[in-house]
């Protein structure tokens, strides 16, 4: 099976200010998807923003970017400007054909 | 509509008791994932259908029972459950069973287990 390691536990953030979450994953493939998912404390998993691992162009979606290193099997999010509503869990997430495997969680808490 | 629902969002069950939790989706996506989760931790797979086929049973115990009615909808039957099962427990959905696309998923169902 897949490992995906999430190293920080728990991170907070300054509102506007910028923050880096990690993530790290072992396979032996060349073909899959990485993503991040974000998990208000109201429960429902949302996708912030997935990378395929053909394209060497880190994915962005508005304030969210990835810094992917393939060869390094690294996979981190990092957030810009810092919204109380970023506040959640966030998994890394390894997928191919029909499995994911989601990493253990860093919370972030965003201090106004 | 990009939606996955589920019903009910809180069940609360004693351990002789027979429920069902129900999930449903009309984004025409051909694959299906039942989750199991903890709080604080992330999803563990239980089950995966592919094509309204049972492709994936991560070992789990007989007393959670999946079924796949259709192509839009998902069940899982709960019989004779442990205190231990009470989790969120989460359903997904994605394009199909053999590309990779994201999962969307639904916002849970709350079991209590008493």
């Amino acid at each position: 099976a897949q490992t995906v390691t999430q190293s920080q536990p728990e991170m907070s953030v300054q509102e506007a200010e910028t923050v880096t979450l990690s993530c790290t994953y072992d396979t032996s493939e060349s073909d899959y998807y990485l993503f991040w998912y974000k998990q208000p404390p109201s429960r429902q998993m949302i996708l912030v923003i997935r990378q395929e691992a053909y394209k060497q162009q880190n994915a962005t979606e508005n304030r969210f970017s990835v810094n992917f290193q393939k060869a390094a099997k690294s996979f981190s999010l990092k957030i810009s400007d810092s919204q109380l509503g970023d506040a959640a869990m966030y998994f890394c997430a390894y997928g191919r054909g029909n499995q994911f495997y989601f990493g253990t969680g860093t919370s972030l808490t965003v201090i106004p | 509509d990009t939606e996955v629902t589920q019903t009910p969002k809180h069940l609360v069950m004693g351990m002789t008791n027979k429920k069902s939790l129900k999930c449903e989706q009309h984004m025409g996506h051909r694959a299906m994932y039942w989750y199991k989760q903890k709080a604080k931790k992330p999803p563990e797979l239980m089950f995966v259908y592919s094509y309204e086929k049972l492709s994936i049973n991560e070992s789990v115990p007989s007393r959670f029972s999946p079924e796949c009615p259709n192509s839009s909808l998902l069940n899982l039957h709960l019989h004779a459950l442990q205190p231990e099962d009470s989790a969120l427990y989460l359903c997904a959905s994605s394009q199909d069973g053999t590309s990779v696309t994201e999962q969307f998923f639904g916002p849970g169902t709350r079991l209590t287990v008493l």
